[in-house]
């Protein structure tokens, strides 16, 4: 079954560290990958997608991950967290049928 | 319209009443979803829609909840006899084709369960 899992649950950080979340799927063929973001009291935006391609995808704002195929991991970093950057960050798979999933969500807090 | 709209942006309930929620997709966008997010969880898969095909329902929760596609467009999705733990928000999101494309959300309906 599909599945996507997000190891930390609630991250708190100063500004200027570096952020890497962590994100791991389960699904047999090929899939696409994103990572989305929620701030306080909005909707969901994308920040980055991997389809094919390049491994290493940049988005929105500074951010980017690494598709690694060997570990089924799609890591978001960013070499410098903001205080804007406070809010809520979703790892989201979708496989081969189309059907997309979502992780737990991880909780960045950055304190200025 | 420009993006995926839904509708009511806030709803509140009885308990055991229905409710229907509503998601009118990005014109011409053949895939369609419906998640629901409570407060301090996740996002959960409810049920996905592609073209003609049979309906995923696989994340439906149980038999109260029931969604349709009308002519490939717009979506309903109900809950019958609604309980507390039904609150949350409802997103609704569609994309162009199942494959390599980006998935636009909506805004979400706020259900309350009273």
């Amino acid at each position: 079954a599909q599945s996507v899992s997000q190891h930390n649950h609630h991250v708190i950080l100063s500004e200027a560290a570096s952020l890497e979340l962590g994100c791991n799927y389960s699904y047999g063929g090929t899939v696409n990958l994103f990572w989305y973001v929620q701030y306080p009291g909005q909707h969901l935006q994308l920040l980055l997608k991997y389809f094919s391609g390049d491994p290493l995808v940049k988005g929105i704002k500074g951010f980017e991950a690494e598709f690694i195929k060997s570990k089924f991991s799609f890591n978001l970093r960013k070499p410098s967290v903001q205080w804007s950057d406070t809010a809520e960050y979703f790892c989201a798979v979708r496989g081969n049928t189309g059907k997309l999933i979502f992780g737990q969500g991880t909780t960045l807090q950055v304190k200025p | 319209g420009a993006g995926v709209s839904q509708s009511p942006s806030n709803k509140v309930t009885e308990k055991g009443k229905d409710v229907e929620l509503r998601c009118d997709p990005i014109s011409g966008h053949t895939a369609l979803y419906w998640y629901r997010q409570s407060l301090g969880q996740g996002l959960e898969f409810l049920i996905y829609f592609q073209g003609n095909s049979a309906p995923d329902k696989s994340g439906l929760p149980s038999d109260r909840f029931s969604a349709e596609r009308t002519g490939g467009s717009v979506s309903t999705l109900t809950i019958q006899r609604t309980q507390q733990e039904d609150s949350a928000v409802y997103l609704c999101a569609s994309s162009l084709r199942a494959g390599e494309d980006t998935i636009y959300f909506g805004e979400g309906s706020w259900l309350t369960v009273v």
